[in-house]
């Protein structure tokens, strides 16, 4: 079955780390994001790519970094600049860029030990 | 006014009532519209797309009214399996290769038997 791998689906991190977090589609989509959400809140944009060897800030990208060297995936790191990390962060991915719906993986749920 | 605004809810109806959701936008320059579901501690899932004539899909209806920017969502005959947040989601096109798409933050809707 086609669809968007997140991995893990729970991630602890101490202060001062830095962690990664996996996402991996099979749907040959050119458009991948990456969003965080935070209880009460609606998702925000944390960083987006159109295609691969291309990535672009989200709203919220301060603390995160990504990179996309690869169509199927699109790795967010969680880096120790960022210091209210306890989130839910989802990965999605659409056909093409420009309006397209998107499609989402079932999230990683990160919290600081 | 916020990009994208819902009636938080929470909404508790009977199995077989109908209920209407409604999300109000911003920005004219909204082209495309979504209805998501998100069950409790899962991804988002698309509902529907909503389209300028009204869309149908077996009980759930999706409504678009561009001059006074709002979309509505009417599920009839609820189902307890109908329980989850419904996220309103707004496609804006601000020139080139910009589009950004904002999450409204949910209307929680909860079915008793």
């Amino acid at each position: 079955d086609g669809g968007i791998t997140q991995s893990p689906k729970y991630l602890f991190r101490k202060e001062g780390q830095n962690v990664t977090l996996s996402c991996e589609q099979n749907l040959n989509h050119d458009a991948m994001y990456w969003y965080r959400q935070d209880p009460g809140q609606g998702l925000r944009l944390i960083y987006y790519s159109q295609i691969v060897n291309d990535f672009q800030k989200g709203d919220i990208a301060e603390g995160y970094s990504v990179s996309r060297e690869k169509k199927e995936s699109f790795p967010l790191t969680v880096t120790s600049a960022q210091k209210n990390p306890t989130a839910f962060y989802l990965c999605a991915s659409s056909i093409g860029w420009g309006g397209q719906p998107q499609h989402f993986g079932d999230g990683t749920r990160l919290s600081i030990l | 006014r916020k990009e994208v605004e819902q009636d938080p809810g929470p909404f508790n109806v009977p199995e077989g009532a109908t209920v209407a959701f409604n999300c109000t936008y911003s920005n004219s320059a909204s082209q495309s519209f979504f209805w998501y579901r998100q069950d409790c501690r899962k991804e988002p899932k698309l509902l529907m797309s909503v389209y300028s004539s009204g869309n149908e899909d077996g009980r759930f209806t999706a409504q678009l009214n561009r001059a006074s920017q709002y979309i509505s969502l009417l599920i009839r005959d609820s189902k307890l399996s109908d329980s989850a947040t419904y996220l309103c989601v707004v496609n804006k096109h601000s020139g080139g290769s910009n589009y950004k798409l904002t999450f409204g933050k949910g209307t929680l809707l909860t079915v008793n038997p």
